[in-house]
């Protein structure tokens, strides 16, 4: 059975801290995707991965940075979390080059910055 | 670039009823795919059908099928026989050329019984 998991479910965050998300797939996937997700805003791409030490920035970068020096995990961080920043993050995984499979995801991680 | 688009924020069906969510995508791929996802209250996103750009059959899946128009650029999904726990926020997205998934706003689905 084919899974992502994502390290937390609910997360309550102080203003300024620095904030760790983690995502882990066991697909053996090479595509790997950080979302944010808003009401009435749909799911926002944040950064992807095609590949270990690889990360491209998406649609909403800013505040935002990645990791990924394994190919099963992609870290998704908030270098000083803001008010703003609060928010659904969803990860998900792919396989290469596929435009016929569907991406996976995680369960979502739910964070408050206060 | 691709695009997706939802046009209706919210949708109301009667139990056992039909409803048709819309879908309408801009790319310039010649070879994609269009999904569709449900999201209930919990906040998985759960994959219910795929349809390939050169698939010649519109999908179905159970209760679920895809109106896939190419030359109209839409692909709404339409789900029969409505049932309570249909109700959820449900996503159209296409995966073209970049290999990267992108989504519409989404549409809140509520069955009433």
């Amino acid at each position: 059975d084919v899974k992502v998991t994502q390290s937390s479910r609910y997360l309550v965050k102080r203003t300024g801290e620095k904030v760790f998300l983690e995502c882990v797939q066991d697909m053996d996937h090479e595509n790997m995707f950080w979302y944010r997700q808003d009401p009435g805003l749909g799911l926002r791409l944040i950064y992807f991965s095609y590949d270990v030490k690889m990360k491209e920035k998406g649609d909403i970068p800013e505040g935002y940075s990645v990791s990924r020096e394994k190919k099963e995990r992609f870290s998704l961080i908030l270098e000083s979390a803001s008010t703003n920043q609060t928010s659904m993050y969803l990860c998900a995984s792919s396989p290469p080059q596929g435009t016929s499979t569907e991406a996976f995801f995680g369960q979502g991680t739910r964070l408050t910055v206060v | 670039a691709q695009k997706i688009t939802q046009t209706q924020p919210g949708m109301f069906v009667q139990e056992k009823e039909a409803v048709t969510l819309d879908c309408t995508y801009d790319t310039s791929d010649p070879s994609y795919g269009l999904f569709w996802y449900k999201q209930p209250s919990s906040g998985e996103m759960i994959f219910l059908i795929y349809q390939g750009s050169y698939d010649q059959q519109n999908a179905t899946e159970g209760r679920y099928s895809l109106n896939f128009q190419k030359a109209r650029k839409s692909a709404n999904l339409v789900i029969s026989a409505s049932q309570l726990g249909d109700s959820a926020m449900y996503f159209c997205a296409m995966i073209g050329g970049s290999y990267i998934p992108t989504f519409g706003r989404g549409t809140s689905l509520i069955v009433h019984p």
